[in-house]
């Protein structure tokens, strides 16, 4: 069965304060390492998808990595509006298309 | 639509009622799923549709629970005889591609679901 762990749960930043989040799976032939950014009372909002050990994909602040066993959301200079929580899940060759994520991160960044 | 909408944004149950939550996916995407999100957790799997064929619903968490998406649209997720434990928020996802490596999932706001 896939897994997620993400670590930290919580995180308090200052400003522009830089940090990274980390996302440990095990999954069955991987087929796409997710994150996600959900504010509170919404759905989650996709940032990236990752298919490769080694792929780098970055968005303004963020940029997300991958290795054989984790991801990790690196977080530079943070801003207040990046608080949020992080979510990453995987996909992985068994079954169908289920997705499974983690617990998530939630950051607050202070200013 | 432009995104993936849900219906309704809060629901109050009596223990004991059926509820029914809708899901109204992107236009034209294949895929369509269902998650539990409890408080503080991450989004559980309940089920998935690959067009109006149910393909997996490893995840739903008893038989009181039922979904459907008959014309490959427009879904809803039943529940029946609710109990306390069903109180969470309920999300729905829906994705462009059925197969192979595909894309990221579009999530909804989600029903947040009380059950008293």
């Amino acid at each position: 069965e896939d897994q997620v762990t993400q670590s930290p749960e919580a995180l308090r930043l200052q400003e522009g304060e830089s940090s990274s989040l980390n996302c440990s799976y095990t999954v069955s032939g991987l087929r796409g390492l997710f994150w996600y950014r959900q504010d509170p009372g919404k759905g989650p909002e996709f940032l990236f998808t990752l298919y490769s050990a080694g792929e780098e994909k970055e968005k303004e602040r963020l940029k997300a990595t991958l290795t054989k066993k984790e991801s990790f959301l690196h977080i530079t200079a943070p801003k207040p509006e990046d608080s949020a929580t992080y979510l990453c899940a995987v996909r992985g060759s068994g079954g169908y298309q289920k997705v499974t994520f983690g617990i998530g991160t939630k950051l607050q960044v202070i200013p | 639509g432009a995104g993936v909408s849900q219906s309704p944004r809060y629901k109050v149950a009596k223990r004991g009622q059926d509820v029914a939550l809708r899901c109204d996916p992107i236009s034209g995407h294949v895929s369509l799923f269902w998650y539990q999100q409890a408080l503080g957790q991450g989004p559980e799997f309940l089920t998935y549709f690959q067009n109006e064929a149910q393909l997996d619903k490893s995840g739903l968490p008893s038989d009181r629970f039922f979904a459907e998406r008959p014309e490959g649209s427009v879904s809803t997720l039943k529940i029946q005889r609710t109990q306390q434990e069903d109180s969470a928020v309920y999300l729905c996802a829906s994705s462009l591609s059925a197969g192979g490596l595909t894309g990221e999932l579009f999530f909804g706001e989600g029903s947040r679901l009380t059950v008293l």
